[in-house]
């Protein structure tokens, strides 16, 4: 099974900031990675998928990068609602699995 | 407006048994694929179980595997979760997903949108 390793745990930030999550993965996922967001109380969202492709109606603020192990979720001018749990997800091999979270505070 | 409408959670005791379903409208629910995740109460993501389009194809995770059945009723718009075996580690909001890319089989095994959850509580 792949681990995905998320840091920080928690990152404080303040509104209008720039925030920088990362994933790192125990073995090689191409670009086999999304990330998602859940705001508190709320269901996942998608964000990004195959690494760097923006979901339907995400603001361009989000961006993702990276491949094989190494990824970013980059957050430009954070807005408020932007605080919340991200979660990276593997489709490479079964089974499908997530990182722990970060967890953006303000 | 695609919507995803889960139902079914509740109290069981440990060893009993539970039939979650998941009710899609909005779009050609034939045409994805689905899976249902999971999350205990304070904790992060899991995912359980993933079935193709056309219900020919279902993957599990081991913790679930034998004990829990991935099904589809295409012509209800409607996706289930038979789980059996209950143990207390299974107690957690079962979210149930549409893949975004359509396909007849498996698709891409992102999952989005969500629906809401529900919630199963395995205690005797």
């Amino acid at each position: 099974e792949i681990v995905l390793t998320q840091s920080p745990a928690t990152l404080s930030l303040s509104p209008g900031e720039r925030g920088t999550l990362s994933c790192r993965a125990s073995q090689s996922v191409t670009s086999n990675l999304a990330w998602y967001q859940q705001r508190p109380g709320q269901s996942p969202r998608l964000l990004i998928y195959d690494a760097s492709n923006r979901a339907t109606g995400i603001p361009a603020r989000f961006s993702g990068s990276g491949s094989g192990t190494d990824f970013t979720l980059t957050i430009t001018s954070l807005e408020p609602e932007d605080f919340a749990v991200y979660y990276c997800q593997q489709r490479a091999t079964w089974p499908l699995t997530f990182g722990a979270g970060t967890k953006l505070e303000i | 407006e695609m919507q995803l409408l889960e139902s079914g959670g509740g109290l069981v005791q440990p060893g009993g048994s539970l039939r979650l379903s998941c009710s899609a409208s909005g779009f050609t629910f034939s045409s994805f694929a689905m899976g249902w995740v999971r999350q205990a109460p304070g904790k992060g993501l899991q995912w359980v179980s993933s079935i193709g389009g056309n219900g020919a194809t279902t993957f599990y995770a081991d913790s679930v595997k034998g004990r829990f059945t991935i099904s589809r009723d295409n012509s209800k718009n409607t996706l289930y979760l038979h789980m059996n075996s209950l143990r207390a580690e299974d107690t957690a909001i079962y979210y149930c997903a549409k893949d975004p890319i359509p396909a007849a089989s498996l698709g891409s095994n992102w999952f989005g949108p969500w629906g809401q959850g529900t919630l199963v509580t395995v205690s005797s």
